[in-house]
Formats: C-alpha cells, structure tokens, sequence
C-alpha cells in the first residue's frame, strides 16, 4: 500500500523567505503525484500536479515541485513567501496507471509572517 | 460545472441522534471519496467507490458510519447514532480514472459536524 511522508509537521517563515516542504512516498510502481493547499477553514485545493513528463512542475500562484524518482521525492517550493501562503499543505500520491485511491501526508502548516 | 457539491455545509446534532451527510460529485466523475478531517487525526480515507460500487472501506471506523452511493450523481454518509467523537469536517471529492483521462481529487467545502 501507498504511504506519504512530510518532513516538517510546521513551518514559520518570514515574508519574501524560500520555502521547500518535503514530501516522499513509498510505492514502487507507476505514480501520479499532488500538492493541495488549505487555507483556514476552506476545503482542500490543488496547487500541482504530475502525472508524467518534465519532472519540474510549475502549478498555481508561483509553486512548483520536482518529481525525484530515485529518491521517491515530491518537494513543493516558491521561491518568496507572501503572508496570504499561509495555509495547510498536503501532499497526496495515486497509484497506478488509472486513477484510483488518493493517499495523502498528513500536511505540513506553514505560517508567514508579515 | 458546480464542482463537487455538499450538503449540510454545517450540522449540530446531539448524540445518540441520527446524521446524514450528503454529496454530489462532478458530473462524468467515476470515482467518490469520503474523507474526515480532524486535528488529532489529520485527513483520513474513510471510504471510496468507484462506478457506485464501494472499493475499499477499511477506512469506516465502526459499524456506527455506514455510506451509499445509488447512482454516479449521488452519495450519502451516515452515522448513527452519533458520538461527541464524531465531531469533525467531512469531506467529498471526486475524480475520473480508468476509462477516462484521469484527473485529481476535486474536493467539495466540506460538512462541519459537531455532535453535542
């Protein structure tokens, strides 16, 4: 079975900082890969995604995040931080060829700050 | 499209009572998933189906929560009876997979439960 891993639980960041959130899975076939945002107290909403290709991945409000296979990595980066990143990230694997069960990490809140 | 659609967006029930969470998904959807959020417990996978029919429920934490999906437009979680323990945002979401150009999870707002 499918598992997901964040490496940091929170993180604190001052505005204009880098930001990379680090996200690995383990399962060894064929993967398609996500990261949603949570803002507070909205639903979850997808920021990227890869399927295949390029492993760099360019999604939504300047995040981008690189498929490492060999490390079985998925991290999310943004070069400058604005305060409004202020949210809940998930990462999130499916297996397989066809799209099936979505298991996602258990999220990583990061806080900037103004 | 309205995206996937969900019904109450917040339900106060006392305990012992009886909770119906509703869900619509995206139309041409195949796959529905029941999702729970909570503090202690994060995101959790409580069920999925896909072309109606319930793929994996392991995720259903007793016999208390049961859910249905009678036809591709139309899903239901229910609990009961409810418990304090409950208490917690649930989530749908629905995507295309085999057959069709797969896509992510589309999350609905959420119902907010809070069982008293």
């Amino acid at each position: 079975a499918q598992s997901v891993s964040q490496h940091n639980h929170h993180v604190i960041l001052s505005e204009a900082a880098s930001l990379e959130l680090g996200c690995n899975y383990s399962y060894g076939g064929t993967v398609n890969l996500f990261w949603y945002v949570q803002y507070p107290g909205q639903h979850l909403q997808l920021l990227l995604k890869y399927f295949s290709g390029d492993p760099l991945v360019k999604g939504i409000k300047g995040f981008e995040a690189e498929f490492i296979k060999s490390k079985f990595s998925f991290n999310l980066r943004k070069p400058s931080v604005q305060w409004s990143d202020t949210a809940e990230y998930f990462c999130a694997v499916n297996a397989g060829n066809y799209g099936q069960n979505f298991v996602f990490g258990p999220g990583t809140r990061l806080s900037v700050l103004p | 499209d309205a995206g996937v659609i969900q019904s109450p967006r917040h339900e106060v029930t006392e305990m012992g009572q009886e909770v119906t969470l509703r869900c619509k998904p995206i139309s041409g959807h195949d796959y529905l998933f029941w999702y729970r959020q909570t503090m202690m417990r994060g995101l959790e996978l409580l069920i999925y189906f896909n072309n109606n029919v319930p793929i994996d429920d392991s995720g259903m934490p007793e016999d208390r929560f049961s859910a249905k999906m009678p036809n591709a437009s139309f899903s239901t979680l229910k609990i009961q009876p409810s418990e304090p323990r409950d208490s917690a945002v649930y989530f749908c979401a629905s995507s295309t997979g085999q057959g069709a150009p797969y896509t992510e999870a589309f999350f609905g707002q959420g119902t907010r439960l809070t069982v008293v």
